[in-house]
């Protein structure tokens, strides 16, 4: 069954630390892994995703993630927070033509 | 990057009326659109899948006669809250693929906050 677990519900983080979000995933055919964030009362916004090739993949915002299939983890970084990072990051996974699963999300808080 | 509209953002309603929210894909093609509802702190919960001149499919647990969903062109999906009550108070956001590109990527609609008061 599929299935993404992100084990940290909520993380706080000081401003110009670094950050890492945890992702596990559960796919039965090869996946094809999303990172997205959102703003309170927001939509979702595409950070980043990866489909094949190089497993570390770069995307908006200074935000890099990588996939390693050995462990189903496709773990989301930033080398040095930003307070306007502060937001909802959920991680999901699909294929083809069908609906993404969602993890349940993370709440980054960051302080001054 | 692909644009989809959502609309309205927000909406207030009466118990025991149909509130409609309109999904459009401004600059491509969408064959498929999903719409998810999402509760207070918690994940999004795909409701059902829409197909451009199909009926939609429904999630388990989602009233298909509540939640009418149309995609009567390959640019706008519509999903009509029927005898809206306040228990279907809920953030809900629509997706939409670019079936031209051949990829995954699913653009989302900045989301819909309905209140039933």
């Amino acid at each position: 069954a599929q299935s993404v677990t992100q084990p940290d519900i909520h993380i706080t983080v000081s401003e110009g630390a670094s950050l890492e979000l945890r992702c596990n995933y559960s796919y039965g055919a090869t996946p094809y892994l999303f990172w997205y964030v959102q703003s309170p009362g927001q939509g979702l916004q595409l950070l980043l995703k990866y489909f094949s090739g190089d497993t570390l993949v770069q995307g908006i915002k200074g935000f890099e993630a990588e996939f390693k299939r050995s462990q189903s983890s496709f773990n989301l970084r930033k080398p040095s927070v930003h307070w306007s990072d502060a937001a909802e990051y959920f991680c999901a996974v699909g294929s083809g033509a069908n609906n993404l699963f969602f993890g349940t999300g993370t709440r980054l808080t960051v302080i001054p | 990057g692909a644009v989809v509209s959502q609309h309205p953002s927000w909406v207030i309603c009466k118990s025991g009326t149909s509130v409609k929210i309109e999904c459009r894909s401004l600059d491509f093609q969408a064959t498929t659109m999903f719409w998810y509802r999402q509760f207070p702190k918690q994940s999004l919960m795909l409701m059902a899948t829409s197909n451009e001149g199909s009926k939609a499919t429904y999630e388990q647990g989602v009233e298909k006669d509540k939640f009418l969903i149309n995609h009567a062109s390959l640019t706008l999906s519509t999903l009509t809250v029927t005898s809206a009550h306040p228990e279907d108070s809920s953030f809900y956001i629509c997706s939409a693929r670019d079936g031209g590109r051949g990829l995954a990527e699913a653009f989302f609609g900045q989301g819909t906050r309905l209140t039933v008061v």
